[in-house]
Parts: C-alpha cells; structure tokens; sequence
C-alpha cells in the first residue's frame, strides 16, 4: 500500500532557484525519509528526519515533519541540473520498527538550465 | 549504487516463462528487500529477509518467490503466475540494529513479451 503522496507530482524550476516538495502521510511514523531517483537507477538515500524532530539540514537539503498533520516537506536550495531526478518519501511504521519502509509516489523534479 | 549488484540490467522474457532476477551484496547487511516499480509510480514491496533462511512476504508478493540462502544474496523469481511481470525491479539491503536507511541497486527492467 502506497503510505505517502507526494505534492506536486512534477515541478520545473529554472537553475539556481529553490524546490519544494511535500509529503503526506496516513498513519503514525517511527521516521521518515527521503529518496532521489535518477532515471532509470537505483534510489539514493538523501536524509532522514525521526518523528520527534521538526527539522533538519544536510547540505543544500532541508527537511521539516509535522507530525500532527502528518505532513513533511523537502527544501532544496539553489537548485542545479544534477538535481534533476524523482524524489520519494518513505515512512517507518511504529510497529515494523526498522523493518520495513512504505514509500509514496514522488515527484519528477526538473531543473531548467 | 553502493555494495548492491543486479543483474542483468534488461531482461526480456516470453510470456509463460519463469524468470529469476540476481542481487548481490557485499555490505554484510543482514537485511534485502525487493521492490517493483512501474512507470510513474512509487516502489512497492515485494519480498524481504531480515536473515539468512527466512523471508516475509511484501504488499505484492502473489506470482514471485525468493530464496535467502546466503547472506550475500537474494534472488527474485517472477513465476508465470505474476499476471504482469513487465516492471523495474529494484533490490535493497539494511544493516540490521542500524537506521531505516536502505541501500539500493540500480535494477533490473523486466520486459516480458
């Protein structure tokens, strides 16, 4: 079963300006995630944010998690070309512990030279 | 991609045919996953082991099986009971005890004809 949803689906933005991509969730969360997807390639793990934590940075990443309306978004700053992929939420379910993560649809990010 | 080998990158197949797919890890993670991904859509879970010897099955396990008989490997058959086989299949692993954070191949198209 898909968990999350991602917002929007696809979003083109011209080189150098931020992206912002949102997740929404069903259920109650051990964490969440957030994956890259180039192209026909394999997911690249980008970050990790646990559900007593509101927000985080790594890089030009920054994620929030808003638990009470089981929501999260994505801030990528200054956007470049190789930021061009899909990106994926994937939420750790309470219950599974680590075991198993559910993952939304994503968004096709393209950055417009 | 990390430690994580499939192969081979396409595949194709006639109808009717049982396929096996091959994924490999050098990472010792105890833990491998398999996923279908079909066009537009988020990853969906097929099979995973947490140890050697011992699989669960995913949210769409029905026409696959797998085996786990080594701590390296976990190869994915696509029975000719899966009514549509044609999908990216993707393998993950987990370190076990560690974070969610899973560690993808660059997977395989299956094209089946």
């Amino acid at each position: 079963s898909q968990q999350g949803e991602e917002d929007p689906q696809a979003l083109s933005i011209q080189e150098g300006e931020n992206a912002t991509m949102n997740c929404s969730y069903k259920t109650s969360i051990n964490n969440l995630q957030w994956y890259r997807q180039n192209s026909g390639r394999g997911l690249v793990h980008l970050i990790l944010i646990r559900s007593n934590e509101r927000e985080k940075h790594s890089g030009r990443l920054r994620v929030t998690l808003d638990t009470s309306k089981k929501s999260s978004s994505l801030l990528i700053t200054a956007s470049r070309a190789a930021d061009t992929a899909s990106y994926f939420c994937a939420t750790s379910p309470p219950n599974f512990g680590n075991e198993k993560l559910t993952f939304g649809t994503g968004t096709r990010l393209t950055i417009i030279p | 991609d990390g430690g994580i080998t499939q192969s081979p990158k396409y595949l194709f197949r006639k109808e009717g045919q049982n396929v096996t797919l091959s994924c490999e890890q050098n990472l010792n993670h105890d833990a491998m996953y398999w996923y279908r991904q079909d066009p537009g859509q988020g990853l969906r879970l097929i099979y995973y082991s947490q140890i050697v010897n011992d699989f669960q099955k995913g949210d769409i396990a029905e026409g696959y099986s797998v085996s786990r008989e080594k701590k390296e490997s976990f190869p994915l058959t696509v029975t000719s009971a899966q009514k549509n086989p044609t999908a990216f299949y993707l393998c993950a692993s987990r370190k076990s005890g560690a974070t969610d954070t899973q560690y993808f191949g660059p997977g395989t198209r299956l094209t089946v004809l």
